[in-house]
């Protein structure tokens, strides 16, 4: 595998359900992030996370809970999720610690959510 | 605070024509631009980006962006198009600590 993989690449899932949503960055980053991207809406900046320490957390409902067990690896624990959540979750990560103003962030393929 | 605008949530061309993606930013400090690309089905990969070094920036698949200090815009670019550059395209600028990104714009490339 190379670059940034994102699984499962869709989901859906009821209210009531638990589910993880799961990336890994095979480029030797040191910051990792996690995105929605709902229709005409600029891309949303959800938890931003330095050497797997979290630096941000967008005002996130606490219904939607990020573990970094490590830099390369990146999790997003779903529960009790409403249908406006519904949307394309993106993982990126970068070189630098997140806030270096030129670096580049290298984006996953997405999770497809759609809640029930 | 940082922000752009993407003018022309959707753009038109026929295959062959010029490319223009308009962006326009504002900014307190000297900005570092963006522009990143999603194809169907893709995350975003990065077309080019700007960071003081020159104002005219070359990216990847033949498309470029002009640094206008003047007119806060940083238009993205390509003298002709193909079949393949249909995608949604996103202008973002450097904030604080975080990307700020367009709402996108939409490009069609008709034959």
């Amino acid at each position: 595998e190379t670059g940034v993989t994102q699984t499962p690449r869709h989901l859906v899932m009821g209210m009531t359900n638990k589910k993880s949503l799961k990336c890994e960055q095979h480029l030797g980053h040191n910051a990792m992030y996690w995105y929605k991207q709902s229709a005409k809406k600029p891309l949303e900046l959800m938890f931003v996370y330095n050497f797997k320490e979290q630096t941000e957390n967008n005002s996130v409902p606490s219904r939607f809970s990020p573990e970094c067990p490590n830099s390369s690896h990146l999790f997003l624990h779903l529960h009790t999720l409403q249908p406006e959540d519904s949307a394309l979750y993106l993982c990126a990560s970068s070189q630098e610690l997140a806030g270096a103003p030129t670096d580049t962030q290298y984006f996953g393929p997405g999770t497809r959510l759609t809640v029930l | 605070a940082q922000s752009v605008t993407q003018l022309g949530s959707h753009v038109s061309v026929s295959e062959g024509a010029l490319v223009l993606l308009r962006c326009n930013y504002s900014s307190s400090v000297p900005p570092y631009l963006f522009w990143y690309v999603q194809y169907p089905n893709q995350g975003l990969q990065l077309l080019l980006k700007y960071t003081s070094a020159a104002t005219l920036v070359k990216g990847i698949n033949g498309f470029e962006a002009e640094f206008k200090k003047s007119e806060t815009s940083f238009h993205l670019t390509k003298p002709s198009a193909h079949m393949s550059d249909a995608a949604e395209y996103f202008c973002a600028v450097s904030g604080t600590d975080k990307l700020i990104f367009g709402t996108g714009t939409r490009l069609q490339v008709f034959p």
